[in-house]
Formats: structure tokens, sequence, C-alpha cells
């Protein structure tokens, strides 16, 4: 199956600073990307859709000035959390969508704990 | 509204025996992808199985399979010669498919398998 990264896998920042994570496709070319926030013990809440090339569609309630998103390449979208609060503490992960033999899959990165002092 | 329903929050199997994981939709999409991801401890989701809705056949992997009930909207995972490393939160997703222009999943609430020693 496909392989998506994602980095860094933990981090730690204190109020009031940005944190960026980047999601990667090792070996295939993704046009869209999407980045999640999971609660524990819930399931995976979309934020927002990452299109390669132009701007990212933003699920509703998700605050596109606090989680800008960038996709720059075919193989990279990053995702900041700008001016971090203690609220935005929770586990974030990216997928990528592989078109295998006629079928839209999304390959999931291994996440990134944000915690927020 | 596209929906996806799990309702059984918790289950447990004996080890090497088998479990059926139950899920259900609604769309009005004619074509569309089914999914099933697995979400052990370590958080990584991975795809355990995929069915295109086109297709009437129940797909299969190794000790996965399914059991698709189109006309019914249901999408069964049986897990055979249940293993111990079979224990996570398993998520049944939905997308509409290509055709709709969007590529979102649509996610249910998890069911958190344990299979027991």
């Amino acid at each position: 199956g496909a392989v998506v990264s994602q980095h860094p896998s933990r981090v730690i920042c204190k109020s009031g600073t940005s944190v960026k994570i980047e999601c990667r496709s090792l070996d295939f070319q993704a046009t869209t990307m999407f980045w999640y926030r999971q609660f524990p013990k819930k399931s995976l809440m979309l934020m927002a859709t990452s299109n390669e090339g132009s701007k990212a569609t933003y699920e509703q309630g998700v605050e596109k000035d606090k989680f800008l998103i960038n996709h720059a390449s075919l193989t990279l979208s990053t995702l900041t959390v700008t001016s971090a609060h203690p609220e935005d503490s929770s586990f974030y992960i990216c997928s990528a969508r592989a078109r295998e033999g006629g079928t839209d899959t999304q390959y999931f990165g291994p996440g990134t704990r944000l915690t927020v002092l | 509204a596209q929906t996806v329903t799990q309702s059984q929050p918790e289950m447990s199997v004996q080890e090497a025996e088998t479990v059926t994981l139950s899920c259900t939709y609604d769309t009005s999409e004619s074509n569309y992808y089914l999914f099933w991801y697995k979400q052990p401890p370590s958080r990584q989701m991975i795809l355990v199985i995929r069915q295109e809705a086109y297709k009437q056949q129940n797909a299969t992997e190794n000790r996965f399979s399914v059991n698709f009930q189109k006309a019914a909207k249901s999408f069964s995972l049986k897990i055979s010669d249940s293993q111990l490393g079979d224990t996570a939160m398993y998520f049944c997703a939905f997308t509409p498919g290509t055709t709709s222009g969007t590529y979102k999943y649509i996610f249910g609430t998890g069911t958190r398998l344990k299979v027991l020693a």
C-alpha cells in the first residue's frame, strides 16, 4: 500500500506560538490530501481538504485563519496551527488520496500529537 | 445527508474465533466506495478492506471479508481466526466517489474490538 509520513510525531509548544505539521506522500503523487483532528476515543473529524496548487476547502466551524493549509507540491501538504492555545491540543492526522485500480483510497499518516501548554 | 452508523461501540472475541462488526450507511448515490480501517493503539490508521458499490462480489483480504448488502445499505466486516494483533478500533467509511466531485470520507463512530487470549 501507499505510504504517508507525518512530521513531527509529537510537539509541545507554548500558548501563542505557531506549529507546522508536514504530511508527505512517499511513493505516490497526491493531488488531494486531507487533515483530520481526533479527540480521545472518538472518530476522525475532517478539518479541511487540501488541493495541490489551490486553496484548501475548510469544513464548517474550522477557522481557516487559525489552521493554515498549504499544498505546494504533489507530495507535500502542511498544516500550521497559528497562535496555538491549550484547546488546540489534540491528535492531528493527515491522509493522501491515491487512485488505485479505479478506486480512490485515502492512506493515512501516523499522526501528530500536539500539546499546547 | 450521507451518514455512516456503527452500532457496536465495543466488542470482544476469543482468540482464533470469528467476529462480525456491523456498519450501515445512508446515501442516494448509486456508485460509491466503502472501507474498513483499523486503528490500533499506535493510532496509525490502516486500510483493512475496501468495496466498490457496483461490484456485487464481496471483497476479501486474507482473514478479513465483508458482507455487502447494497439494498439494505449494510457493510459488515468479518474477521476470521482472530488474533491478538487485531485488537484495535475499527472504523467504517464511505465516500461517494469521483462522479460527485468530492473525495471526502464519512466515518462511523468506530467499534473498539478486543481479542482475548
